[in-house]
């Protein structure tokens, strides 16, 4: 069966210092993997997405995400954060049929 | 080109009463979805259509229906509203299965649906 988790339900960091949002997934074979960005009362956002190319995968606004087969991760990462970042991120499986959530991290940027 | 669209966007029913959120997509996808959204539990798969006349259970599929009525329409359908069922719904699309260069999912706005 497949499953997202997402590890951590919030994050909190300061500005300009570096932000991880850990994912790990479990599937039978290589999904697509995405990452989503909600901001609050708004839609859904898709900042970058894995689909068996390139491991290391660059997004919108400065996030970047790998993907480790070996270690089942597909971590969301950004060099300096910013404020308007403070978001849910949520991280996203796909298989062949179905689309699986992780339940989401709640980013929290501190002046 | 609209995308993804649902109607209603905001919906307030009374438990027992029934109603049908809708879902068009204009892409010529094959794959559609519902999901709800619910604090701290992330959006979980209610149902999905993998191609025009399939439906298939998701997570979190009893109290509800849904109807593949042709490739671009894809509804759910709620017999006898619950207060648990208060929550906020969208609607997907997808563009092609795992591992494809273009897969991509495209999301509605979303309904928000509060059953009191």
């Amino acid at each position: 069966a497949q499953s997202v988790t997402q590890l951590d339900s919030h994050v909190s960091v300061s500005e300009g210092t570096p932000v991880l949002l850990r994912c790990n997934y479990s599937s039978s074979y290589s999904p697509s993997l995405f990452w989503y960005v909600q901001h609050p009362n708004k839609g859904l956002q898709l900042l970058l997405k894995y689909t068996s190319a390139a491991t290391l995968v660059k997004g919108i606004n400065g996030f970047e995400a790998e993907f480790k087969k070996s270690e089942t991760s597909f971590h969301l990462t950004k060099p300096s954060a910013h404020m308007s970042d403070a978001a849910e991120y949520f991280c996203v499986a796909g298989g062949d049929d179905k689309i699986i959530f992780g339940k989401g991290t709640r980013l929290h940027i501190l002046p | 080109n609209a995308g993804v669209t649902q109607t209603p966007k905001f919906q307030v029913l009374k438990t027992g009463q029934s109603m049908t959120l809708q879902c068009a997509q204009d892409m010529n996808h094959n794959s559609m979805y519902w999901y709800r959204q619910d604090p701290g539990m992330g959006l979980r798969l209610i149902y999905y259509s993998a191609s025009e006349g399939t439906t298939d259970k998701g997570e979190v599929p009893n109290g509800y229906n849904v109807s593949r009525l042709n490739k671009r329409e894809f509804s759910l359908r709620l017999e006898s509203a619950a207060p648990s069922q208060t929550s906020v719904y969208f609607c997907a699309s997808r563009t092609w299965g795992a591992g494809g260069p273009r897969d991509t999912q495209y999301f509605g706005p979303g309904t928000r649906l509060t059953v009191l």
